[in-house]
């Protein structure tokens, strides 16, 4: 399985941020996996942003400090997920990286991982 | 949110060593944390999963401790590809999941 990230990587502040994860060999509505973003900047470090996925129906869990601004949605059609983070200031300047997280016993917590989008957040 | 520290924060160790990272957790998560190991401009890939398991296709030398909120990451017999940085990450609560800051392992 594989996740490839495309995406902006400059965006005018108060903007909105959006970037997109492609998932090939396996399912974005997979009963079992979960679709999540992170960021890494120096000040930060890695953070988890949110995350959906597919039971029946689509849920979405998102970090508390990003619930007012962070959307994640899925696309089955085309099957990849995205991140469209609004009002964005220079403090989300970061590389943004999807991540598939599993919970089985052959493996768990996000074993998979795209290459990372470096975003900056500059007028 | 649960917080995760790590320590030492850089590590310089030659190759053939055997050394050890501690992660701790602001509160207990039991077995819920996993290992990552990062090279430069490139995305973390999963080392250790509930604590202890090791992910497919990892070698050996590595091994992961811990339970409640101690935990440890011990690599043996250093080889000139383990060095990197290395990141805890909790996920019993996703509310949010969080990660160490990382130890970065130089080459002495």
């Amino acid at each position: 399985a594989q996740l490839q990230q495309s995406g902006p990587g400059l965006v005018k502040p108060s903007q909105t941020l959006s970037l997109t994860c492609v998932i090939s060999g396996d399912s974005v509505s997979s009963n079992g996996a979960f679709w999540n973003w992170i960021r890494q900047s120096p000040s930060r470090g890695l953070e988890w942003l949110g995350r959906t996925y597919y039971r029946s129906r689509w849920y979405n869990d998102y970090a508390p400090s990003m619930r007012d601004r962070l959307t994640v949605k899925a696309d089955i059609s085309k099957n990849l997920f995205s991140l469209h983070l609004n009002s964005v200031t220079p403090e989300d300047t970061a590389v943004y990286y999807c991540a598939r997280e599993l919970h089985m016993a052959t493996t768990d917590a996000f074993d998979l991982w795209g290459q990372g989008t470096t975003v900056i957040v500059s007028s | 949110d649960i917080q995760m520290t790590q320590t030492p924060s850089t590590l310089s160790a030659s190759v053939g060593d055997r050394v050890t990272i501690t992660c701790r957790a602001s509160q207990t998560i039991s077995n819920w944390l996993a290992w990552y190991q990062q090279k430069p401009g490139k995305a973390p890939e999963l080392l250790i999963f509930r604590a202890s398991t090791l992910e497919s296709g990892v070698p050996s030398r590595f091994r992961g401790s811990g339970s409640g909120t101690d935990f440890t990451l011990t690599i043996s017999n250093l080889q000139p590809d383990d060095f990197a940085t290395y990141y805890c990450q909790q996920y019993i609560s996703f509310s949010p999941f969080t990660f160490g800051p990382g130890t970065r392992l130089e080459i002495k």
